[in-house]
């Protein structure tokens, strides 16, 4: 079992709509969570982060994380081309482990 | 805003050579890290380090090393390059609590 699980996609959405990513993991002492954006040919971008259950707002962003479900998600609202990239769920337990990616399109 | 540098964004080297990739950070970060991307695999932990000459062992290590002389600067070593060492390397930096800022990274072909 990987240690972070996201589905790869990809994910396409009409500009405008909610873009909902999913993200689990196997570490139930998981401690901090982290969602990054990544454009092609392009480093990891942190844009989000969260510790404790419940969701954090910023922005268009929304990130929510169930421990129990061992589960977290990035809701982006109003979707922008410009939001075309890749999305990388982060978990830290012992050490930070990626997944693979969700690859989210914004249809104009 | 965290900076984070890496010496070179393209290589090229052949098989063989001895490669070195340079990070350097400016936040007075404890904890560096180097990683690789590859299509498919995702991002994998080479090495990292907490500490001025301290380093570990990240996931994939074999065929690498790295040096630590400075706070601010982390150094990867290719100590002879295989083709299967052509990637994507990022570098990382971060404090409590693992917010990890990357570099630019840096594509590196071994022909």
């Amino acid at each position: 079992q990987k240690e972070v699980e996201q589905n790869s996609g990809p994910l396409s959405v009409p500009e405008g709509a909610i873009a909902s990513l999913n993200c689990t993991y196997s570490d139930r002492v998981s401690q901090s969570f982290f969602w990054y954006r990544q454009y092609s040919g392009k480093s990891p971008e942190l844009i989000m982060s969260i510790y404790s259950n419940g969701d954090k707002e910023d922005g268009r962003f929304t990130a929510q994380l169930n421990k129990a479900s061992q589960y977290v998600s990035l809701l982006i609202r109003d979707s922008q081309p410009s939001d075309s990239a890749t999305y990388l769920c982060a978990v830290r337990s012992y050490k930070l482990s990626f997944g693979a990616g969700t690859t989210v399109t914004v249809r104009a | 805003d965290v900076k984070v540098t890496q010496s070179s964004r393209y290589l090229v080297k052949r098989t063989g050579e001895k490669v070195f990739l340079e990070c350097v950070q400016d936040m007075d970060h404890e904890n560096m890290f180097w990683y690789r991307q590859d299509p498919g695999l995702g991002l994998r932990l080479i090495y990292f380090s907490y500490d001025v000459k301290m380093k570990e062992k990240g996931d994939i290590p074999e065929g690498y090393s790295v040096s630590r002389e400075k706070k601010e600067r982390f150094s990867l070593i290719l100590e002879s390059a295989s083709t299967n060492q052509t990637s994507m390397y990022l570098c990382a930096s971060s404090s409590e609590p693992y917010e990890q800022y990357f570099g630019p990274g840096t594509r590196l072909t071994v022909t």
